[in-house]
């Protein structure tokens, strides 16, 4: 079966600065998609970035960027110029194929506080 | 463009009763996902649906059903509701479901928060 694994329940990070949230994952699949999401207070998953298993370059999105390690089966966020508006929970998830369809396995996520 | 919209926000119910929870998709997606979140947890894949067929159930009792309309909306029900029922509701919406292969991308909306008394 495919796991997700956040070890950090909680980060903090000064503001302007970057931080590394980490998700490390779990599968026999040759083909998998990660994906990570912000879940502010108001409880919406927010999609931030996603990563393909056969991309060949790392993933980046504006101030986000994944640390994509394929044989260390690891997936890490990078925030850069941190901003309180970050502050908020960060779920890594992975796609997992069902027959015939497929879900996203989430990790228990990353509490991220930005401090001024 | 709207977004997921998901009806009501907050719902609070007494043990034994039913709920509907309902959801309308991004314009265009045709796949809709439905997902439990306990507090403290991630979420848990509960349902997906596509082209208004069930195409996968997560490990949830029968209790739990969905079901999505020709216009692509979709409702969650809850039968017989249990104190463990509580929790933050999400659908989710995608534009192909598994036919949009590995980069098919699930938007969420704001969830409905369900309290069971």
């Amino acid at each position: 079966a495919q796991k997700i694994t956040q070890t950090q329940p909680g980060m903090f990070v000064q503001e302007k600065e970057a931080v590394t949230l980490d998700c490390t994952y779990d599968t026999s699949d040759p083909s998998y998609g990660l994906f990570w999401y912000k879940q502010p207070s108001s409880g919406e998953m927010i999609f931030l970035i996603y990563q393909g298993s056969y991309d060949q370059q790392n993933a980046t999105e504006g101030r986000y960027s994944l640390n994509f390690q394929k044989a260390r089966k690891s997936a890490n966020l990078v925030i850069s110029a941190s901003q309180l508006g970050d502050s908020a929970m960060y779920f890594c998830a992975m796609r997992e194929d069902l027959s015939g369809t497929y879900k996203y396995i989430f990790g228990t996520g990353t509490r991220l506080k930005v401090l001024a | 463009d709207a977004g997921v919209t998901q009806s009501p926000t907050h719902l609070i119910k007494t043990r034994g009763q039913h709920v509907t929870l309902r959801c309308s998709p991004i314009s265009g997606h045709k796949s809709v996902s439905w997902y439990q979140q306990v507090l403290g947890q991630g979420p848990q894949f509960i349902f997906q649906y596509y082209e208004k067929e069930e195409r996968g159930r997560g490990n949830f009792p029968d209790r739990f059903s969905a079901r999505q309309f020709p216009n692509y909306s979709s409702e969650l029900n809850v039968n017989a509701l249990l104190l463990g029922d509580s929790a933050l509701y999400l659908c989710a919406s995608s534009l192909a479901g598994l036919a949009g292969g590995y980069t098919d991308t699930q938007y969420f909306g704001p969830g409905t928060r369900l309290t069971v008394l």
